[in-house]
């Protein structure tokens, strides 16, 4: 498959327990953020997104938590799945702004 | 399938060269925009188009220039190519071109300049 970055921090976790990719982000302008799954050879995935005015939005066997006081955002997968392997970005938008700020990405592994 | 398509998928070129990059959005879609991902930078939004107007460019080089067509395909042109333009190019749409509208992502052109 297509490598998408080099360097990029891992996160190994056991099929069927759950994961945690965390993101720090540094526009405290950013009022819109989203996480995206990029499979090798694939564009990015959307996955859930979350504006500035909530803490906490679950979609099917995902949540994101948005802290702004220390602006970090983090996405918690349940019962991870072989499935789930991948790269995981979290984007931010600027209010006002239209393109997204992704960050490096983290590699999730799946271990069986 | 995220119903947003890319030709060419691979393509070689060498320094000084100038290319072209096709996207088509999902039917339906208004806005387009187009990203660069490379080993070094990662992910990088260059710009979007709304219904056929500029909306909003990003890091985009001079050398780099694109348009919305009046069918609402897009093209990225890249011109006096450079080897550190190497990178996976993507192209994204969505419905509106606001805050909260999901992008949708195609499956990437990867240039290699030699």
């Amino acid at each position: 498959g297509e490598s998408v970055g080099l360097h990029l921090p891992t996160l190994s976790v056991q099929e069927g327990d759950n994961s945690i990719i965390n993101c720090a982000y540094s526009n405290s302008a950013s009022d819109y953020f989203i996480w995206y799954k990029q499979e090798s050879g694939k564009g990015p995935q959307f996955i859930i997104d979350i504006r500035s005015n909530m803490d906490k939005r679950q979609g099917q066997r995902v949540t994101v938590l948005l802290n702004k006081t220390v602006k970090h955002l983090s996405l918690q997968i349940a019962a991870t799945q072989p499935g789930d392997s991948a790269v995981y970005f979290c984007a931010e938008r600027e209010g006002g702004a239209d393109g997204l700020t992704f960050g490096k990405g983290t590699h999730l592994i799946i271990q069986p | 399938d995220s119903g947003v398509t890319q030709t060419p998928k691979h393509l070689i070129t060498a320094t000084g060269q100038r290319v072209t990059l096709r996207c088509s959005p999902r039917s339906g879609d208004l806005s387009v925009y187009w990203y660069q991902q490379s080993l070094d930078q990662g992910l990088q939004f260059l710009i979007q188009y709304y219904n056929g107007e500029e909306r909003a460019k990003g890091n985009i080089l001079e050398r780099f220039s694109a348009q919305q067509f009046p069918d609402l395909h897009s093209e990225l042109n890249l011109s006096s190519l450079e080897l550190g333009d190497s990178a996976l190019y993507f192209c994204a749409s969505s419905v509106g071109g606001t805050t909260g509208d999901e992008q949708f992502f195609g499956p990437g052109t990867r240039l290699t300049v030699l």
